[in-house]
């Protein structure tokens, strides 16, 4: 596996449903990202690990649950979700935060359904 | 907060057309970044700008770093049916998080 790797790819769940994102980086970064896209809005930055701790949390409520057991993965905890939650998330990597010249490296994305 | 303009929204060309999108931002950034999507996929990036005035070369893509600083453009030459997807543009700043553009959706008729 090279680059990021996000799973499952396509996600779809009742309101009342707990569910979880993945995302692991083979690119031997120290920073991983949560980021939401939805459609003709910019991508939002949701939450930021840099090292395992996170250093960014863009006021997102609390039914997202990030966690960043290792530098080389990355979770999303779903619960209790609403229908305007449907969105690609898209886990990214760089090699420290932030940092305008820092690229950062996204995965495919996780497609997310919320009925 | 910092915002990007990103312009136009949508572009339907022929193929074989040359193609150019330009971002603006009322801020100053010391990097420009300008990334691909294809559908179902994550962004990829393109070409990455360090220095207002730089201009760089990708195969048929050409970027530029506006000399204020608050703009760039992306130029694509010859366009082929593969060109097709989002582009967006993100500009860079210290320590703080990537502004990224809404994006310029091509596609281009055969």
């Amino acid at each position: 596996e090279t680059g990021v790797t996000q799973t499952p790819r396509h996600l779809v769940m009742g309101m009342t449903n707990k569910k979880s994102l993945k995302c692991e980086q083979h690119l031997g970064h120290n920073a991983m990202y949560w980021y939401k896209q939805s459609a003709k809005k910019p991508l939002e930055l949701m939450f930021v690990y840099s090292l395992e701790e996170r250093v960014e949390n863009n006021s997102v409520p609390s039914r997202f649950s990030p966690e960043c057991p290792n530098s080389s993965h990355l979770f999303l905890h779903l619960h209790t979700l609403q229908p305007e939650d449907s969105a690609l998330y898209l886990c990214a990597s760089s090699q420290d935060e932030f940092a305008g010249a820092n690229v950062l490296t996204f995965g495919a994305g996780s497609r997310l359904t919320v009925l | 907060g910092q915002q990007l303009n990103q312009s136009p929204q949508s572009m339907f060309i022929q193929e074989g057309e040359d193609v150019s999108m330009n971002c603006t931002s009322s801020s100053i950034f010391n990097t420009w970044l300008w990334y691909k999507q294809d559908p179902g996929e994550g962004p990829v990036l393109l070409i990455a700008l360090y220095k207002a005035g730089e201009l760089t070369s990708n195969g048929r893509l050409t970027a530029q770093f506006g000399i204020t600083r608050k703009d760039s453009f992306l130029n694509i030459s010859a366009s082929i049916p593969s060109d097709v997807g989002i582009y967006f543009c993100a500009g860079g700043s210290g320590n703080t998080p990537l502004v990224f553009g809404k994006g310029t959706r091509l596609s281009v008729i055969a």
